[in-house]
């Protein structure tokens, strides 16, 4: 298997632009989650998904982060408009299991950089 | 909710050394504690977990020991090597939610 690949590694991208990362997972893996990593705040869940349904998001920083999963193996995090704060390394991660019983499968992450 | 503190920050050790990191949990009905290693420019990936119900487990040059009455459990890596270099991530579950939460982060440096 491939394990999880998330698109683009890299994105530079001036203020107030729409970003949009995508993350495709393993297949046969059911729960779905975007981690945010900086330095100051290290790695942060933003949200996640259970068989393709929202269970948490209350880590979304706000109104204009949005992530859809629009079929069991393919997510989205959006963010419209894009500001310098929210340059980070963003990662998806899958697992086959709930979170307190597996492993979580990350991607290699995607780095953006908001001008 | 959970919060989940990691020491030290940083840590250098000659190869053939031991590295030890710790790290606190504050939410006592935690019984789930993965360790992820992550390698530059890569995400994090699964090394070891332990749970609740034991107290050590070992894979190798790893161990981890939990102790639940401190709210505190450690990575311990023997006979270093310059490819253990990487920063490691303790976990720990928040319990009224399923999140796992995870440490700051440790870089830990192994000079040849």
């Amino acid at each position: 298997d491939a394990g999880v690949i998330q698109s683009p590694r890299h994105e530079v991208t001036e203020m107030g632009q729409e970003v949009t990362l995508r993350c495709k997972l393993i297949s046969g893996h059911n729960s779905l989650f975007w981690y945010r990593q900086t330095m100051m705040r290290g790695l942060e869940l933003l949200i996640y998904f259970n068989n393709n349904v929202p269970i948490d998001d209350s880590g979304m920083p706000e109104d204009r982060f949005s992530a859809k999963m629009p079929n069991a193996s393919f997510s989205t995090l959006k963010i419209q408009p894009s500001e310098p704060r929210d340059s980070a390394v963003y990662f998806c991660a899958s697992s086959s299991q709930a979170p307190d019983t597996g492993e979580l499968f990350f991607g290699e992450g995607s780095r953006l950089t908001v001008l | 909710g959970e919060n989940v503190e990691q020491h030290p920050s940083t840590l250098s050790v000659q190869e053939g050394d031991s590295a030890v990191i710790k790290c606190t949990y504050s939410d006592s009905a935690s019984n789930y504690f993965p360790w992820y290693k992550q390698e530059l420019g890569k995400g994090p990936q699964l090394i070891i977990d332990i749970r609740s119900n034991v107290g050590e487990k070992k894979d190798q040059r790893i161990a981890v020991t939990l102790n639940k009455t401190a709210k505190h459990f450690s990575l311990h890596i023997t006979e270093t090597q310059p490819e253990d270099s990487a920063v490691y991530f303790c976990a720990a579950i928040e319990n009224n939610t399923d999140k796992l939460i995870f440490g700051t982060g440790t870089r830990l440096q192994v000079f040849p």
